[in-house]
């Protein structure tokens, strides 16, 4: 079965990084794209970018592109989530995802089980 | 970037009713819209995708219909595990857009 295993919890102090890890299983991993979405406390889901497993090209929020970097590891079927200068805003749940796509339509099939990275001075 | 706009934020009903969400897009997005499920502490579940089409393992009450603009999830018949927010998401355009949920509570 389709597994997704994150790396544990973090606390960091702002304007520190954080990279988090997705280690993927029970199916191909160069066949599907992975997104990344966060969470913050009592809020709505919010989509980070997205990397090609196959070919490492990546798409971004605007409003996180000049932070994030993701990157994957296709000889460990890992994926990499490394956001830098970090704020109070970034303290969140964030996911790997991995896409599907089904009658022509892309989505969020497969869900890892969150990383809560806490960002306090 | 597309915009999606869900009502109600929340609602409160009993088991057995019938429950409707709806979701709004900004713009046409044909049927690229995906409907999610997330329970308190847990990631989010993936029930509908493609507007209408039920992800394997989902119960047959939930359904989903609409196309360009307009969405409804509709729940035929809530249950006690189905007190939950609910999450619609435009596949259509990068970025990913998500509405900003509709929880589900019990009256």
């Amino acid at each position: 079965q389709v597994q997704l295993v994150q790396s544990g919890a973090e606390v960091k102090k702002p304007g520190a990084s954080v990279k988090v890890s997705c280690k993927a299983s029970g199916y191909t991993f160069t066949t599907y794209g992975i997104s990344w979405v966060r969470q913050a406390p009592g809020q709505g889901l919010e989509w980070m970018g997205w990397i090609s497993a196959y070919y490492g090209s990546t798409h971004f929020a605007q409003n996180l592109q000049d932070r994030v970097t993701l990157t994957r590891d296709i000889s460990t079927t890992t994926a990499y989530m490394e956001l830098r200068s970090l704020t109070s805003d970034d303290t969140a749940v964030y996911y790997c995802v991995r896409e599907g796509e089904l009658s022509g339509t892309v989505f969020f099939q497969y869900w890892g089980q969150g990383t809560l990275v806490t960002v306090s001075s | 970037d597309i915009q999606m706009t869900q009502s109600p934020s929340s609602l409160s009903a009993s088991i057995g009713d019938r429950v409707t969400i709806t979701c709004r897009a900004s713009q046409s997005i044909s049927s690229h819209l995906n409907w999610y499920q997330q329970k308190p502490g847990k990631a989010p579940k993936a029930l509908i995708y493609a507007a209408s089409s039920l992800q394997g393992g989902v119960p047959s009450r939930f359904s989903g219909s609409g196309s360009g603009t307009d969405f409804t999830l509709t729940i035929s018949g809530l249950q006690p595990e189905d007190f939950a927010t609910y999450y619609c998401q435009q596949s259509h355009n990068s970025p990913r857009t998500f509405g900003q949920g509709t929880k589900v509570e019990i009256k």
